[in-house]
């Protein structure tokens, strides 16, 4: 059964870089066939696709967060990670990471969230 | 980017009821799009990929149908289990994008 885990800090200055974690067990990244991703979502919102990246480190990224945003990947860790540089009050967020499977095109595994606030 | 708008934004409804989502793309998708269910305190799960395919182990009250533009999902006899909020996503282009998601409580 694949599970994945985000880490990292719960508190964030304005103006500082984020940086969470996903460590991915029961499967390997390096498999091929899905995206690595991140999503996040705003308090009482909905959710927005961060952007997303390939084993062998492709990227994708939302275009209203690109200018701020670096996904990267470890496959000898079995992990991946998120950059969001320039954080305010309007990043606070429960960040999740999934896995897009790509044969059939959906969020098949997500981890359980990790809620980040941004204040000084 | 495809704006995708449900209806409604919240919805009360009886045990037993059949209860109604819609979802409009902002352009044609295709049938490029998921239902997502998500209970609080936890991640999204997908219930309907594109647009009617039931996802393995869902219940059979759970399903999708749609194309193009615009898209619904049903719950044929609603249980307690199913209060949650539902999210519509489209994956015809990037960015991927999700509706603001319907709110359902029991009446």
């Amino acid at each position: 059964q694949v599970q994945l885990q985000e880490s990292g800090p719960g508190l964030v200055k304005p103006s500082q870089t984020l940086s969470l974690t996903c460590t991915v067990s029961g499967g390997s990244i390096n498999s091929g066939g899905y995206y690595w991703s991140w999503l996040r979502q705003l308090p009482g919102k909905g959710l927005e696709w961060i952007g997303y990246i390939y084993y062998y480190g492709s990227t994708y990224y939302n275009p209203s967060l690109r200018s701020l945003v670096t996904i990267s990947i470890d496959t000898s860790k079995n992990q991946f990670s998120l950059q969001l540089n320039s954080m305010t009050a309007a990043d606070t967020a429960v960040y999740y990471c999934a896995r897009w499977k790509m044969s059939t095109h959906y969020f098949d595994y997500w981890g359980q969230g990790s809620l980040v606030t941004v204040s000084s | 980017d495809i704006q995708m708008t449900q209806s409604p934004s919240s919805l009360s409804a009886s045990v037993g009821d059949s209860v109604t989502i819609t979802c409009q793309a902002s352009q044609d998708i295709n049938y490029y799009l998921n239902w997502y269910q998500q209970k609080p305190g936890k991640a999204p799960k997908v219930l309907i990929y594109d647009a009617s395919n039931l996802e393995t182990g869902v219940p059979l009250r759970f399903s999708g149908n749609g194309s193009g533009t615009d898209f619904t999902f049903i719950i044929s006899s609603l249980q307690p289990e199913d209060i949650a909020t539902y999210y519509c996503q489209q994956y015809d282009d990037l960015p991927i994008t999700f509706g603001q998601g319907t709110r359902l409580d029991i009446k």
